[in-house]
């Protein structure tokens, strides 16, 4: 059973929009992490934020996570056609080397 | 580093034969798994191991094999095919960074079970 629910399932935008996408979950986790699904790939792991930290920033991209409400947010600014892809959530919970995965918000970029 | 590979990239089989689909990394990754993913699903766990000889079921083990001979190789072996198992196979590895671990991906097996 998925853990993450990720909102909205397709977001489509232009080049240079931010894009944000959600994760809800539904049970206490130690981490969440953002992954990233080109057409007919593996997934990139792009981002890890623990249940400890708040906010998160690598190049780009900045992740919240909000334990209260058990969600999280990812969002890409100044986006990118290259930016084109699937985005995963997937959360950690009792044994952090087993993740759960939602089900995707496909981001399309228009140039 | 070659990172995960996977072999074969495509395989087409009929219902009720059995197949390997290898997997191996060269990052001394403790932890391997194996996904399936399915049109419109995230990935879903299929089996798991913390370390040469120890393996574990994950959400959908049934129908899926597993052995860990050595830290470099996980090989998914698949008993009687059915078409329920038609889908796009992941491999992935990962190590504990103080105590958190981020998977590595491999490029996936695309499966059809006629």
């Amino acid at each position: 059973s998925q853990q993450g629910e990720e909102d909205p399932q397709a977001l489509s935008i232009q080049e240079g929009e931010n894009a944000t996408m959600n994760c809800s979950y539904k049970t206490s986790i130690n981490n969440l992490q953002w992954y990233r699904q080109n057409s007919g790939r593996g997934l990139v792991h792009l981002i890890l934020i623990r249940s400890n930290e708040r906010e998160k920033h690598s190049g780009r991209l900045r992740v919240t996570l909000d334990t209260s409400k058990k969600s999280s947010s990812l969002l890409i600014t100044a986006s990118r056609a290259a930016d084109t892809a699937s985005y995963f959530c997937a959360t950690a919970g009792g044994s952090n080397y087993k993740l759960t995965f939602g089900k995707g918000t496909l981001l399309t970029v228009n140039p | 580093n070659a990172g995960v590979t996977q072999t074969p990239k495509f395989q087409v089989l009929k219902t009720g034969q059995s197949m390997t689909l290898q997997c191996a990394q060269d990052m001394n990754h403790e932890y391997m798994s194996w996904y399936r993913q399915d049109p419109g699903m995230g990935l879903r766990l299929i089996h798991y191991s913390v370390g040469a000889g120890i393996t574990d079921q994950g959400e959908v083990p049934n129908g899926y094999n597993v052995s860990r001979s050595t830290t470099e190789d996980f090989p998914l072996r698949l008993l009687s095919a059915a078409p329920s198992q038609t889908s796009v196979y992941f491999c992935a590895s990962s190590y504990s960074r103080q105590n958190h671990y981020e998977q590595y991906f491999g490029p996936g097996t695309r499966l059809t079970v006629t």
